[in-house]
């Protein structure tokens, strides 16, 4: 089965810019999507294929994926975007979806 | 506005059946397929199954840790998605979202959640 690797934590200072990172084999030839999720409430979309925003979603959020690594990106950085950061595929191969463990963003 | 709404969790004994429901509102139910995920205590997001939309069959998958006890159903006149959980375990204790899926797989909306603990 597909494996989505995310390393457990990002620490950045408000202002500066995020980069979360999602590992697969091959995932550039893949849709990937990114939730965030704060405490006590249900995920919500915030990029899906690759680097489209959901409409609400501000521009500071932006996706790329390429080669074997997808990654999430927020600029200027704010204390309310502290949440854990989920990116999501569809496995071809079997018609499942796959999630990665999951990033803790904190703002310093 | 788009609304799902998961009822049905509680406390159910191990080995017991368990069903949930995701009622929404807000769009064409039966134009979409919908996926249920959950998430365990202080633990990350775990896709659970999905069904299609009957256009496209309405058949379904699941993960392999529920496959063969759990089943995923729908009734379109409803605009409600179920999941039936037989033969649960400890491990299935968790929060159960229901969600609706876009073109892309993107899990687009999101249900509020429903909390099922599995204990004797």
């Amino acid at each position: 089965s597909y494996v989505l690797t995310q390393p457990p934590s990002v620490s950045v200072a408000p202002g500066t810019t995020a980069r979360i990172s999602c590992g697969g084999n091959n995932i550039g030839s893949k849709g990937v999507h990114w939730y965030q999720q704060k405490p006590g409430q249900a995920p919500v979309l915030v990029i899906f294929h690759d680097s489209d925003r959901p409409s609400g979603i501000p521009e500071r959020f932006s996706g790329s994926n390429s080669g074997n690594t997808a990654t999430l990106t927020i600029s200027g950085v704010e204390a309310g975007d502290e949440a854990d950061y989920y990116c999501h595929v569809w496995d071809s191969s079997n018609d499942h979806r796959v999630f990665g463990g999951g990033t803790k963003l904190t703002v310093l | 506005e788009v609304q799902l709404v998961e009822s049905g969790g509680g406390l159910v004994q191990p080995g017991r059946s368990l069903r949930l429901s995701c009622t929404v509102s807000g769009f064409t139910f039966g134009d979409y397929a919908m996926s249920w995920v959950r998430q365990a205590p202080g633990r990350g997001l775990e896709w659970v199954g999905f069904i299609k939309s009957k256009a496209y069959g309405g058949t379904g998958e699941y993960a392999a840790s529920v496959k063969g006890r759990f089943t995923i159903s729908r009734d379109d006149s409803k605009s409600i998605a179920y999941l039936q959980m037989n033969s649960v375990k400890t491990e299935d204790t968790a929060v159960y979202y229901c969600t609706r899926e876009g073109q892309q797989w993107q899990f687009d909306y999101w249900g509020q959640g429903t909390l099922v603990t599995v204990s004797s």
